[in-house]
């Protein structure tokens, strides 16, 4: 079935630097997510995209966070700069209508910030 | 606030015994619920989901899950666990059926041969 990747699947950097996490979407889907999941925590909706622009963010979408997806290519959640409680899983999502019920989830980013 | 409950951090069942993954949800509109399946090394992947209608919902792989409004639950079963099950199970909750969705903390399923 269609597949969402994300690459790579571990980064680990260290504080205060920027980092970029790349999310290939479904060829065909105009909806774009993000979550963040800490360790041993709930998963938690972070932001979504559509047509070049942010729809909607919660408030762990930091002001450090951005989002885009140039030219149709890679779909990246940027963190600059980088903090010891952005480690996490970071999973994106990807859908061809605005419902929960047609994401499609990559397989996860573990970001480790030092 | 509204909030999913997943009680068991890990379920461990020998294989062909049956299977139930409990999940409690708070929240007093109309539930959107969804069991999402993430295997190793795999991404997400929706189990099933209920929206209305009967409470029993048929997912893949022989999964089910019931839908109890008195007992705010959305409890997960199969009648006969395989290896191939093994993996993390995540109860998801959403709002009005929009993107918000509000996830468990997950269910680590362990199959013993």
């Amino acid at each position: 079935g269609p597949k969402v990747l994300q690459i790579p699947s571990h980064q680990i950097i260290d504080m205060g630097q920027m980092v970029t996490l790349n999310c290939d979407p479904v060829s065909n889907h105009l909806y774009f997510y993000w979550y963040k999941q800490i360790l041993g925590q709930q998963m938690e909706f972070l932001v979504n995209f559509y047509n070049g622009k942010v729809m909607e963010k919660s408030k762990l979408f930091k002001d450090q966070f951005s989002v885009e997806r140039p030219d149709g290519s890679y779909f990246t959640l940027k963190i600059q700069p980088t903090a010891l409680e952005d480690s996490a899983v970071y999973f994106c999502a990807s859908s061809p209508h605005w419902s929960a019920e047609t994401l499609y989830f990559g397989s996860g980013t573990r970001l480790t910030v030092l | 606030a509204q909030s999913v409950t997943q009680p068991d951090a890990r379920v461990t069942v020998s294989e062909g015994a049956s299977l139930q993954l409990r999940c409690k949800y708070s929240y007093s509109g109309t539930p959107y619920l969804f069991w999402y399946v993430q295997y190793p090394r795999q991404g997400l992947q929706l189990l099933l989901k209920y929206y209305s209608g009967d409470p029993v919902v048929q997912g893949v792989n022989g999964f089910e899950a019931e839908f109890s409004k008195s007992n705010s639950s959305f409890h997960l079963r199969k009648a006969s666990v395989h290896w191939s099950d093994s993996a993390v199970y995540f109860c998801v909750l959403s709002l009005d059926s929009n993107y918000q969705l509000i996830w468990g903390s997950g269910t680590k399923l362990i199959i013993k041969p």
